[in-house]
């Protein structure tokens, strides 16, 4: 069965510092896709980012990063320089294919809530 | 571009009651997802429709029921209504089943049952 573990329930910086959010995920499926998403306190989940098994590259956007390693399952995001504007609830998902082309439903983590004060 | 749209905002009904959700994809996506995110439970997912047929289910009882229409709009019906059926029902779009696109969210509806 898939699962997705955000170890850290809450972390709190300060302004400037950087900050990385662990995420680690069980799947018995070769093809799968990974995602992170933001929900700021309005509730709306925003998407981030999404990786296939297949690509291991990490990704830089800004000051967001993400480190994936296949070999220890995880996909961990890590934001430089911090700011207060970063602060909400971020979520790591897994997807497994569906058999037609396309993915399935989406399995959460239980979110890390991500405080940056100023 | 629209995004993936919810109404209403805020629902509040008694228990026994039934509720009704909607969503509007963003145009041209074909799949709708409901999930639900009530407290210490985090994000669950609900139902998956493509094309007007639900493709897959979560482990919710039957009392979860939800369509598709022929614009790809969709409604989730919650029958009687429980206490623990309080959460933020998210709403979310993809392109369609059979393309790796990733799923869109809307604002959520945010339902309390008294």
């Amino acid at each position: 069965a898939q699962k997705v573990t955000q170890a850290q329930t809450e972390i709190s910086v300060v302004e400037k510092e950087d900050v990385t959010l662990d995420c680690v995920y069980e799947t018995r499926d070769t093809t799968y896709y990974l995602f992170w998403y933001k929900q700021p306190p309005s509730g709306e989940l925003v998407f981030l980012i999404r990786r296939n098994s297949f690509d291991e590259q990490n990704e830089i956007s800004g000051r967001y990063s993400w480190n994936f390693q296949k070999s220890t399952s995880s996909f961990n995001f890590t934001i430089t320089a911090s700011q207060v504007v970063d602060s909400a609830v971020y979520f790591c998902a897994l997807s497994e294919a569906n058999g037609e082309g396309g993915s399935e439903k989406l399995v959460f983590g239980k979110g890390t809530k991500l405080t940056v004060n100023p | 571009e629209a995004g993936v749209t919810q109404s209403p905002t805020h629902l509040i009904k008694t228990r026994g009651q039934q509720a009704t959700l909607r969503c509007s994809p963003i145009s041209g996506h074909t799949s709708v997802y409901w999930y639900q995110q009530a407290l210490g439970l985090g994000l669950q997912f609900l139902l998956w429709y493509d094309e007007g047929e639900e493709r897959n289910r979560g482990n919710f009882p039957p009392r979860f029921s939800g369509r598709q229409f022929p614009n790809y709009s969709s409604e989730l019906n919650v029958n009687a209504l429980e206490l623990e059926d309080s959460a933020l029902y998210l709403c979310a779009s993809s392109l369609d089943l059979s393309t790796t696109d990733t799923q869109y969210f809307g604002p959520g509806t945010r339902l309390t049952v008294l």
